[in-house]
């Protein structure tokens, strides 16, 4: 069985321009994860998925940040425009509804 | 609020030596605990986790952690670390109320085995 899948795994953009993540889940899992990770932290959810409803986006910075799940299969994490402290590895996670999450191995971006 | 606090950021043993990494958590209801490994350039891995069961619990790859409400800890060992051991570990709490939807990870410890 395939993973969680994420592109790309390394980005490096200028500061101010536009990024998008991608994220393809397990097949069948209905709950969706997107988790940003800073250098030498632990993950920090910014935003979680049951099919297509964003259930939980309070750590979401919606100023710059925004999410979506067409279908409540892939999900796509867009940063516009992007700042320097964004720099961080961004992990997508997947699970079936209430169950042991599994993750992808993260896009890990730079913001020059 | 839930919250864990892992004590050292980086620990080396030697190859064959006892593995222990130390969690403790703080929460306002019985918790839910996790143990989970990344290696590198990798998303991380579940080890073992603890639902109100039994309060030790064995993971995959000989590890294992023993709940101690007491003692508010949830420390992971494995009695005889192997070189493929290094990674980075993190302990992650949550309400069991939201299952395993809402994990509170701590800043991870960085293991190092020394051959």
């Amino acid at each position: 069985e395939a993973g969680v899948v994420q592109s790309p795994r390394y980005k490096i953009i200028e500061k101010k321009q536009p990024v998008a993540f991608w994220c393809n889940p397990i097949s069948g899992h209905n709950t969706l994860y997107w988790y940003l990770q800073n250098l030498g932290q632990g993950p920090e959810l910014l935003i979680r998925y049951e099919n297509e409803e964003a259930v939980d986006d309070s750590q979401l910075p919606k100023d710059r940040f925004s999410a979506e799940r067409l279908k409540g299969v892939d999900s796509t994490l867009k940063i516009q425009p992007a700042e320097l402290g964004d720099s961080a590895v961004y992990l997508c996670a997947s699970s079936p509804r209430g169950e042991t999450q599994y993750f992808g191995p993260g896009t890990r971006l730079l913001v020059l | 609020a839930q919250s864990v606090t892992q004590l050292g950021s980086h620990v080396s043993v030697s190859e064959g030596a006892l593995v222990l990494l130390r969690c403790n958590y703080s929460s306002s209801v019985p918790p839910y605990l996790f143990w989970y490994v990344q290696y590198p350039n990798q998303g991380l891995q579940l080890l073992l986790k603890y639902t109100s069961a039994a309060t030790l619990v064995k993971g995959i790859n000989g590890f294992e952690a023993e709940f101690k409400k007491s003692e508010t800890s949830f420390h992971l060992t494995k009695p005889s670390a192997h070189m493929s051991d290094a990674a980075e570990y993190f302990c992650a709490v949550s309400d069991p109320n939201f299952g395993n939807e809402k994990l509170t990870f701590g800043t991870g410890t960085r293991l190092t085995i020394i051959p």
